[in-house]
């Protein structure tokens, strides 16, 4: 089946400093989709990706979806106190509804 | 405001008591997804609803069920829980929204979860 790899699994940064995380499925997909999980919360989605190449910004966060729609990233430029929390990258199949999890990039940010 | 909604937020049952999570929607979704989530790791798919018609996921142990009286309600049984069953229990739902490619087609929506301790 499907499968989504994340890495780094865990990322500390000084404040300030920038910080990426990577996604790669087995598959390629129809779409990919970031969520944010802070301490104690739920995920919370962030963004969708379905173009070949696509690049989207919030603010200082950076999505990108690789031509061939099987590896994505997320970049946070000059990191914050508040962006502290955990990342996941989640791929959609072609035709299908489920999301597929990576497992997470775990981001402390120390001030 | 439109949401997710999880009751309770906290639950302690013990060894092999029977246990039973709810979730309600305000959304108007045609899908329900059930999700266990343990320390530091990734969702995990246990089963969802399309409307009326239940997918289980074929490693979700059947001490395990769902129920999906109407589309705003959801419930998660677990039928003998054991210590390994402790966790996060996320409810999600989204709204496939006709065309495969067009966004918002997998977005899906979270509620807070229930964080089951088992005694």
């Amino acid at each position: 089946g499907q499968q989504v790899m994340q890495i780094p699994q865990y990322q500390h940064v000084q404040e300030g400093e920038d910080f990426t995380t990577y996604c790669n499925s087995s598959t390629t997909l129809s779409n990919i989709q970031w969520y944010k999980q802070r301490p104690g919360g739920h995920p919370v989605f962030l963004i969708q990706l379905v173009k070949s190449g696509e690049v989207k910004k919030q603010k200082r966060l950076t999505f990108q979806f690789g031509e061939a729609k099987k590896n994505s990233s997320l970049h946070i430029t000059a990191t914050q106190t508040t962006d502290v929390g955990t990342y996941f990258c989640a791929g959609g199949g072609a035709g299908s509804y489920q999301l597929t999890f990576g497992k997470g990039t775990k981001l402390s940010v120390i001030p | 405001d439109a949401m997710v909604i999880q009751n309770p937020r906290y639950q302690v049952t013990q060894f092999g008591k029977p246990v039973t999570l709810s979730c309600s929607q305000t959304l108007n979704h045609n899908v329900m997804y059930w999700y266990q989530q343990k320390s530091s790791q990734a969702p995990k798919l246990l089963f969802h609803y399309y409307d009326k018609d239940f997918n289980n996921e074929a490693d979700t142990p059947d001490n395990f069920q769902s129920r999906r009286p109407n589309t705003s309600f959801c419930f998660l049984d677990i039928r003998s829980p054991g210590l390994g069953d402790a966790a996060m229990y996320l409810c999600a739902t989204s709204r496939p929204s006709g065309g495969r490619d067009l966004a918002g087609w997998h977005t899906q929506y979270f509620g807070p979860g229930t964080r089951l301790t088992v005694l």
